[in-house]
């Protein structure tokens, strides 16, 4: 019953570090999305994936990579850290129909860059 | 591309009753979702909408006017845990499907 699972959840970074955050799904959905979210703000889409091998960019994708090698895992990279990349990281999931509530968030990852 | 408009912010008493409303303009409308976030958490589902009118679940109730490009959210017998942010997200058809948020509005629930 583990959804959709984040991992790290925490982590700090120096200007400059990379590091790679992992979403992972074990329901075979389609569709995978990473989202950032800052004080007072709503949840910005960073890059998203409608299927295994597929990459798209979403609202602010500046500063970020991913990748979907395999359909159950989605993976946003940071290449090279800045301060402005200090926010919650929110992965979420879902099958290409959607009715309802068929959209699965992960716990979200909190990541300081100093 | 897309745009997602709510209040910020927006202060009700423990009892009463709320109304947040979203304006969007997209360029492919395939339904609106509502979400409830409460701090430190991942958004948890509430509503979604894709045809016209009201949805009724318990407390909560959701409205769409896709000709108007509007929706409201409706509390109705507040309590203290209601405290929280509430995001409106739209499903773009036309843009690969993608799921659009709101910048949420923040409610604060007054005894």
């Amino acid at each position: 019953n583990a959804g959709v699972t984040q991992t790290p959840k925490f982590r700090v970074l120096k200007t400059g570090q990379s590091m790679t955050l992992l979403c992972a799904q074990d329901m075979n959905h389609e569709y995978m999305y990473w989202y950032r979210q800052d004080p007072g703000m709503g949840l910005r889409l960073i890059h998203y994936s409608v299927g295994e091998g597929t990459t798209a960019k979403g609202e602010v994708p500046d500063g970020y990579n991913v990748s979907r090698l395999k359909k159950q895992n989605f993976l946003l990279g940071l290449e090279s850290a800045a301060p402005s990349q200090t926010s919650v990281y929110f992965c979420a999931s879902r099958p290409r129909f959607i009715s309802g509530n068929t959209i699965y968030f992960g716990e979200g990852s909190w990541l300081t860059v100093v | 591309g897309q745009n997602i408009d709510q209040p910020t912010e927006m202060t009700a008493t423990e009892g009463a009753i709320v109304q947040i409303n979203c304006t969007y303009q997209t360029s492919g409308f395939n339904g609106l979702f509502w979400y409830q976030q409460h701090a430190g958490e991942a958004p948890t589902f509430l509503s979604y909408n894709v045809l016209d009118g009201l949805e009724e679940k318990g407390r909560f109730s959701s409205f769409l006017s896709r000709s108007k490009g509007y929706s409201y959210l409706l509390l109705k017998e507040l309590q203290m845990k209601d405290s929280a942010s509430y995001l409106c997200a739209v499903r773009d058809a036309l843009g690969d499907d993608k799921i659009i948020f709101g910048k949420g509005t923040r409610l604060h629930i007054l005894p």
